[in-house]
Formats: C-alpha cells, structure tokens, sequence
C-alpha cells in the first residue's frame, strides 16, 4: 500500500537536473508531494489529481501518468535550497473505515552542493 | 495568521507515563491527522479525525489515543502501552476534498519530539 519511491538518494551539484519517481501497484486518487528540511515540518509542494497532468511552478513541476499509478518529480537547475527529503502522499482508500487516507512513501534525501 | 501550533516542542518521558501532545489549528480544517516519523522514515499515520467526535485508526495506532472534541483540537496521547514512542510527532490538517478525502494539500505543524528517558 505504501508508495515505492526512487532514487532513495540523490547528491547533485548546484544547477544540475533531477527526478525522483513515486509509484503505487493500483490506482490513485491523487498524489502530493512534499519536501522536508532536517528537523522541520513537510512544506507541500503540489498535488495531482488527473491522468495525465502535468503541472508546476518555475524549477520544480510533477508528472501524473495517464493509468494515475506513476508521478514523477522534476527539479531543474537545481539551487541550495533545494536540498531535503522529498516525500509522495498517495490518497488510498481506507477499507476499514471508508474513508481516503494519505500514505506516505519512504522519501528521498536531495543534497545540493556548490 | 492561520496556521497550526503543536506543543511542546520537546517532550521526555520517563518509562510508563503517558502524556498529551497538543495540536491546534486555526484554519477551519475539517480534518485532523497525527503522523509518527522516526529517523530516515516517512511519515506513518497514527490517527485521524474528519469529523469532530469522530476519529479512524490509522496505520499504528496501537498505544496511543486521541479525541476530537472541538473542530481546532486533536491532542494525541502517547500511552505507557507504546512500546518504543521516541519519534517525531508531526500533526496535520486539511480540507477535505471531493470525495470527502485529502484532496486538498496538508497543513503540518512544527512537530513534537519526544523521548523516553
């Protein structure tokens, strides 16, 4: 049920390009993304909700795709700032209870150097 | 400013207390989630709350409790039963979305972390 999230790790220097990948065995009803500096609270990112979409702002945008199992996270020209933990939320159902819930996958630690 | 508070910051624990984590949200979220995070680790869900008076067991919710008993409020209880309760405790809050789940992005607090001594 959790997401399965790649690379678990990635080091790149300032302005270089990455893509960290979020993937689920059944369909989703959206997925979030969001990143985390050390010891700090997840600041969100973006959600998708559509097969297909593609949305983001400036250097950082995501991918859903059309079967909504796979999103992809882009970040381009990477700046300092940007290093952290990047985590997918998957909105699953819950069968216990009925209700959608967000599962959370392992996350991906970003370093940024100069 | 909207937003939402967790306290303490830092909590320790001495073996076989409970104790009460707050959480507070002045967004006017309908629901409410505590989620553990040990190092490394992703977030795992304990407990949510869609509704006031109603709250769902998430994923490892053996050991702690929780109540809603006002739309702002969430505290969690971090009871003698968990065995291993040193973690990162963050709370969240969202609007729900269509469909009546998270479609919405989270709103998370600052975090509580606590330690057993």
């Amino acid at each position: 049920q959790q997401p399965v999230q790649s690379p678990q790790a990635v080091i790149l220097r300032e302005g270089e390009d990455a893509v960290i990948n979020c993937s689920s065995s059944k369909a989703l009803y959206s997925v979030h993304w969001y990143r985390q500096k050390h010891g700090e609270a997840p600041v969100f990112l973006m959600i998708l909700l559509k097969g297909g979409e593609q949305k983001g702002h400036e250097k950082i945008s995501a991918s859903f795709n059309e079967k909504k199992q796979q999103s992809s996270l882009y970040l381009t020209a990477s700046q300092l700032s940007y290093s952290g933990t990047y985590f997918c939320g998957t909105e699953t159902l819950d069968m216990n209870t009925g209700f959608q819930k967000l599962v959370f996958g392992t996350g991906t630690r970003l370093l940024v150097s100069p | 400013d909207g937003g939402i508070t967790q306290s303490p910051k830092y909590l320790f624990r001495k073996e076989g207390q409970n104790v009460t984590l707050s959480c507070e949200q002045n967004l006017n979220h309908d629901a409410m989630y505590w989620y553990r995070q040990d190092p490394g680790q992703g977030l795992r869900l304990i407990y949510y709350s869609q509704i006031v008076n109603d709250f769902q067991k998430g994923d490892i919710a053996e050991g702690y409790s929780v109540s809603r008993e006002k739309k702002e409020s969430f505290p969690l209880t971090v009871t003698s039963a968990q065995k291993n309760p040193t973690a990162f405790y963050l709370c969240a809050s969202t609007l729900l979305g269509l469909a009546g789940g998270p479609g919405n992005e989270q709103f998370f607090g600052p975090g509580t972390r606590l330690t057993v001594l």
